[in-house]
C-alpha cells in the first residue's frame, strides 16, 4: 500500500522553464512533507519542507505547494537549470510519529535540457 | 561538520550469507534511520534508533536487524541473504526526536547478492 505516490517516473523540461513535480498521499494524518533531491551515487539531499498549517513554502527557486483537501503537493522549480537534473523524492510524516518516521514516494527523475 | 558516513560503499555477497553495514551519523545527532532503496520502490523505511533504542520499525522480516551504540553509530545486519535484498541501503541522521527535524543522508551502501 503506497501511501505516498509520485505517478510520473520521469519529466523533461527545457532550461529556464518551470519544472513541476507532483506527489499525492492517502493518509490524512500526514502533517509534514519534504522534498529530497538525489544524484547518482549520492544519498538524498534535503531540499524543502512544508507543514500542514501552510499551503506554500518558498526557498529561492524552489516552491512547495500543499493542497490538503486534495491530498496533493507539488514542487515548482523556476527557472530550471541543468544542475537540477536528478531524482526527486517527496516524503510525508505524521506527528506524533506512527510506525514510520518518513514515508517516501518512488521518485521522479527530472531531466533539464540545455 | 562531517556528514553522514557509511561503510562499506559497495558489497557483494552470495545467497545465505549475512552482512553488516555501518553508519556514523553527523556529530551530535542521536537519531539514525535506515532505508532500503530499490528500483521502482523508492525509499522503504527499515528502522530508526534513538539513544541506543529502536524507536520505529518498518515492514521488513526479522532477518533485518540493527543496533545503535552509545556514540550514536549504528549498524544494520541482514542474515540469510536473498537475491531480493540487493539494493542501496541508506542511513540518515537527525538531531533529536522532533518529527520536523531534517534527516541528512549518507551516500549509501550498494549491496549485491549473487
Amino acid at each position: 500500500d503506497q501511501q505516498v505516490k509520485q505517478n510520473s517516473p520521469s519529466l523533461s523540461v527545457q532550461e529556464g522553464r518551470i519544472s513541476i513535480l507532483n506527489c499525492d498521499y492517502t493518509n490524512s494524518m500526514f502533517d509534514y512533507f519534504l522534498w529530497y533531491k538525489k544524484y547518482p551515487a549520492e544519498g538524498p539531499t534535503f531540499l524543502i519542507s512544508i507543514s500542514s498549517i501552510k499551503d506554500k513554502n518558498e526557498d529561492g527557486r524552489f516552491t512547495v505547494f500543499l493542497n490538503k483537501s486534495a491530498k496533493h503537493l507539488s514542487l515548482h522549480i523556476v527557472p530550471s537549470q541543468p544542475g537540477d537534473s536528478a531524482v526527486y523524492f517527496c516524503a510525508a510524516s505524521a506527528f506524533p510519529t506512527g510506525t514510520y518516521k518518513y514515508i517516501f514516494g518512488t521518485g521522479t527523475r527530472l531531466k533539464v535540457l540545455a | 561538520k562531517a556528514g553522514v558516513t557509511q561503510t562499506p560503499r559497495y558489497l557483494i555477497k552470495t545467497r545465505g550469507q549475512q552482512v553488516t553495514l555501518s553508519c556514523s551519523p553527523i556529530s551530535g545527532h542521536r537519531s539514525v534511520s535506515w532505508y532500503q532503496q530499490t528500483p521502482g520502490q523508492g525509499l522503504q523505511f527499515l528502522f530508526e534508533y534513538f539513544s541506543e533504542t529502536q524507536r520505529n520499525k518498518g515492514n521488513f522480516p526479522g532477518r533485518f536487524s540493527g543496533r545503535q551504540f552509545s556514540n550514536s553509530r549504528s549498524e544494520m545486519n541482514v542474515s540469510t541473504l536473498e537475491l531480493g535484498d540487493s539494493a542501496l541501503y541508506l542511513c540518515a541522521s537527525s538531531s533529536d526526536q522532533r518529527i520536523t527535524d531534517t534527516q541528512y543522508f549518507g551516500p549509501g551502501t550498494r549491496l549485491t547478492v549473487l
